[in-house]
């Protein structure tokens, strides 16, 4: 099992529409969590850190469940510059700190 | 926020050949850095940690005779790919942390072609 997996994706949708990624991680040490998001060849941004009380960033929710060890990206109101691939990362504790990266969901949204 | 630069972009070159990528923290000293490589539709894959002053740690599976990795100072890291072969071609990507934060900053990428 890999120790952080995604929804494989690619989603297609609307603009305008609200899209969900899913994200499990395996390693109950995991201490903190992160959404990125990567544009085709280019380097991988942050897009916001998940807390465990939820958290808002305009049109872009992030939750994160401890006891069933996901982490949720809920963006709403989709826009065309959304188009890109959502890296859900999982920073874990196991002797020394250590980033690890989930093979991303791609996300397509069409006018 | 931090800026981490990557050069080259891209780099074409013939098998046998060695390249060396440089990644530099801008405006922040950073005592640790990390080298990914990243194949089409596959996410980021850690290579190697570089530490600042002592030797850099590898992941399972990466050659470190292979993949030479330099951090002389707490602003720059390289990385070489030594007697570079086509299944060597792959976007490499830096990434540093600003000491006690968490949060990474990543270098643009290299995308290394070998012919």
């Amino acid at each position: 099992r890999k120790e952080v997996e995604q929804d494989p994706g690619p989603f297609n949708v609307p603009e305008g529409a609200t899209v969900a990624f899913n994200c499990t991680y395996s390693n109950s040490a995991s201490q903190s969590f992160f959404w990125y998001r990567q544009d085709c060849r280019k380097e991988p941004k942050l897009l916001m850190s998940v807390y465990s009380s939820g958290n808002e960033d305009g049109r872009f929710t992030a939750q994160l469940n401890r006891a069933s060890q996901y982490i949720s990206l809920l963006i709403r109101d989709s826009k065309l510059s959304d188009s890109a691939t959502y890296l859900c990362v999982v920073r874990v504790y196991t002797g020394g700190f250590k980033t690890i990266f989930g093979a991303g969901t791609r996300l397509f949204v069409k006018a | 926020g931090a800026v981490v630069s990557q050069h080259p972009s891209w780099v074409i070159c013939k098998s046998g050949t060695s390249v060396k990528i440089e990644c530099r923290s801008l405006d922040f000293q950073a005592t640790t850095m990390f080298w990914y490589r990243q194949f089409p539709k596959q996410s980021l894959m850690l290579m190697a940690t570089s530490n600042e002053g002592s030797k850099a740690t590898y992941e399972q599976g990466v050659e470190k005779d292979k993949f030479l990795i330099n951090h002389a100072s707490l602003t720059l890291s390289t990385l070489t790919v030594t007697s570079a072969h086509p299944e060597d071609s792959s976007f490499y990507i830096c990434s540093a942390r600003e000491n006690l934060n968490e949060k990474l900053f990543f270098g643009s990428g290299t995308q290394l072609s070998v012919l």
